[in-house]
């Protein structure tokens, strides 16, 4: 019963790298989500994807690309990492609609030197 | 901008008593209501949702609901000390079309034997 799996757990990059986490779902949710997590912050939503084949922008999008490459899977990119994206990023999916609670993934710890 | 409030806390309490949680928030149109629990670098794990006003009871939890003075709660009855935690309030939020899911900054609490 895996739910939301997120690759990697831990990242270390230097400013100006680029890289991408990883999210899948085997829950056949609809919706799926990415936010990031910072100390006395709270939640904070990146990109969201209602359904397969659209994404939109949350609360923080600069400097981060997704794709929602199928129903189960949708990626977050960094092009350009630059320190105040040190964060811990979570994916989170739901069934589509309201009164639909988010379902959350282990988490990625990224630093960004 | 949708806001969800809490004190951070810490809320301390001793094993047995009554943990008593509170949220507010400021959108009037919103519908649904989540408590979510994240121990110390865990991911957030739900554990109540209200829709209605009033109380919602499931084991020694119990959330309430008033929309009129946009406030929710949770109550922890005979308060372990496995219930030390961050607890994350949650509100949903129509913009864009679309439910998005607000979180608070969360209460951490701390039960001591």
């Amino acid at each position: 019963n895996a739910g939301v799996t997120q690759t990697p757990k831990f990242q270390v990059l230097k400013t100006g790298q680029s890289m991408t986490l990883q999210c899948a779902q085997d829950m056949n949710h609809n919706s799926m989500y990415w936010y990031r997590q910072d100390p006395g912050m709270g939640l904070r939503l990146i990109y969201y994807s209602a359904s397969e084949g659209t994404t939109d922008k949350g609360e923080v999008p600069n400097g981060y690309n997704v794709s929602r490459l199928n129903k189960r899977e949708f990626s977050l990119r960094l092009e350009s990492a630059a320190p105040s994206q040190t964060s811990v990023y979570f994916c989170a999916s739901s069934e589509r609609g309201q009164n639909q609670p988010q379902h959350f993934g282990d988490g990625t710890r990224l630093s960004i030197l | 901008q949708k806001e969800v409030e809490q004190n951070s806390g810490p809320l301390s309490v001793p094993e047995g008593a009554i943990a008593s949680l509170n949220c507010t928030y400021s959108d009037r149109g919103s519908q649904s209501f989540f408590w979510y629990r994240q121990y110390s670098g865990k991911s957030p794990e739900l554990i109540m949702f209200i829709y209605s006003n009033g109380d919602k009871e499931d084991g020694r939890f119990t959330a309430q609901l008033n929309k009129a003075s946009q406030y929710v709660s949770l109550l922890i009855r005979d308060s372990q000390p496995s219930d030390s935690a961050t607890y994350l309030c949650a509100v949903t939020s129509f913009s864009g079309g679309y439910n998005k899911l607000i979180f608070g900054a969360g209460t951490r609490l701390a039960v001591h034997p």
